[in-house]
């Protein structure tokens, strides 16, 4: 079954605890994004790499991290310095390092900070 | 900045009626735009791309460089149509894509 795996569905944190959202694609795409979808303010760019090893800050980068040490996998981490980080995290990939406009998402994974 | 605007948060139509989701963008240059659908329990998804000039499940989207938008239509809208709706555009460095805050599309039977 090709496409992207994120995992946990479902993620309950306490303060001041990381928690680190898994994203893995066998689609053999070069880009991987994560967005943040937040209710009436749409899809917000955290972060995104085009190659391996390699990855850019989006819009709201503060309190997140990423490492892209395989092809297949963008984990995100949400850590402590986020000031509000409950929120539906969509991560998506494309072919080839630019975007052409065809993104492809995971089911998401919803966090919850209690 | 490259911004994408849909001013509508939600949109309420009556079945067999004409649908029309508004999307507004500032962007110099020529912009690549795009429409993206969230059904119910599914995954995002690309709906149609500008350059495409295409119609996907009745829609249809024209971009108006002069009044900067890019509006989705569709002349008789379906139940099935109920979904969420983003906007989005390719940034001019090429490496991201911006959407926009979304329009909840819901049709009544």
């Amino acid at each position: 079954d090709g496409g992207i795996t994120q995992s946990p569905k479902y993620l309950f944190r306490k303060e001041g605890q990381n928690v680190t959202l898994s994203c893995e694609q066998n689609l053999n795409h070069d880009a991987m994004y994560w967005y943040r979808q937040d209710p009436g303010q749409g899809l917000r760019l955290i972060y995104y790499s085009q190659i391996v090893n390699d990855f850019q800050k989006g819009d709201i980068a503060e309190g997140y991290s990423v490492s892209r040490e395989k092809k297949e996998s963008f984990p995100l981490t949400v850590t402590s310095a986020q000031k509000n980080p409950t929120a539906f995290y969509l991560c998506a990939s494309s072919m080839g390092r630019t975007p052409t406009g065809e993104l492809f998402f995971g089911e998401g994974s919803r966090l919850t900070v209690l | 900045a490259q911004r994408v605007t849909q001013p509508e948060k939600l949109l309420s139509v009556f079945k067999g009626a004409p649908v029309e989701l508004k999307c507004n963008y500032s962007y110099s240059g020529s912009p690549e735009l795009f429409w993206y659908v969230q059904y119910s329990r599914q995954r995002l998804q690309l709906l149609l791309r500008h350059i495409s000039r295409e119609s996907i499940k009745g829609f249809t989207a024209d971009l108006n460089k002069g009044e900067t938008s890019f509006h989705l239509k569709k002349p008789f809208a379906q139940e099935e149509d109920s979904a969420m709706y983003y906007c989005a555009l390719i940034h001019s460095s090429a490496s991201k894509i911006i959407f926009g805050s979304g329009t909840r599309l819901s049709i009544r039977p």
